[in-house]
């Protein structure tokens, strides 16, 4: 399995920005890196995905490295909603399997 | 909402019997995946289909099987139940099941085997 390493959990204040780490020193070439969340009780939803330059959205932006070895997801104003587990994940290019990891717990305080 | 429908929303049964998930995914998807989510395991990939083939196998027990329908719907189908099978049980969809397209997850079903 396409292995990506993030801290188990990481905590906010509320309306300050939030930076998630992810390790994927595995990767090749033209995996892509994906982020997605969960909420509790819910399905795992969509955040944002890139494979070497920097992106944004609505959501959030992620930064990668120029190695690729790493990537950062980045809430810029972080609110109660956006208290979830955070799953960073490469897709790899000889496959369409999508791998989740244990993901970050991600704890926003009010 | 993503789109993507999971019926049932619960599911009770015994060990040894057998039950079926469903799965509508998004307008004009043509992917969909199964995942599995227990408590000690995460989600494990089980299997995705692609305009009504198999594409790509993950950790799917051989008591399961799934296929995906002309109309697009998935059914995933568990028999043999174990206690080890309860678990979340979500279904995604994607444009066109390649790596770089989004997943879309539905809110899952979860299934308790006593």
């Amino acid at each position: 399995d396409a292995k990506t390493t993030q801290p188990n959990s990481m905590e906010s204040n509320e309306e300050e920005p939030v930076h998630l780490p992810c390790n994927h020193s595995t990767i090749s070439g033209t995996d892509y890196i994906h982020w997605y969340r969960q909420l509790p009780s819910q399905g795992p939803e969509y955040v944002i995905h890139g494979l070497t330059s920097n992106v944004n959205n609505r959501m959030a932006s992620l930064a990668i490295a120029e190695d690729r070895k790493s990537s950062t997801l980045i809430l810029h104003r972080a609110t109660l909603r956006d208290a979830a587990v955070y799953y960073c994940i490469l897709s790899l290019h000889t496959g369409n399997q999508f791998y989740f990891g244990t993901g970050t717990s991600l704890t926003v305080i009010p | 909402d993503s789109g993507v429908t999971q019926t049932p929303k619960h599911l009770i049964t015994a060990t040894g019997q057998r039950v079926t998930l469903r799965c509508s995914p998004r307008s004009g998807d043509l992917s969909v995946y199964w995942y599995q989510q227990s408590l000690d395991q995460g989600l494990q990939f089980l299997i995705q289909y692609y305009n009504g083939e198999e594409r790509a196998k993950g950790n799917i027990l051989e008591r399961f099987s799934a296929q995906q329908f002309p109309d697009l719907h998935s059914e995933l189908n568990l028999s043999s139940l174990e206690l080890g099978d309860s678990a979340l049980y979500f279904c995604a969809s994607s444009a066109v099941g390649q790596y770089n397209s989004p997943l879309h997850f539905g809110n899952g079903t979860r299934l308790t085997v006593t």
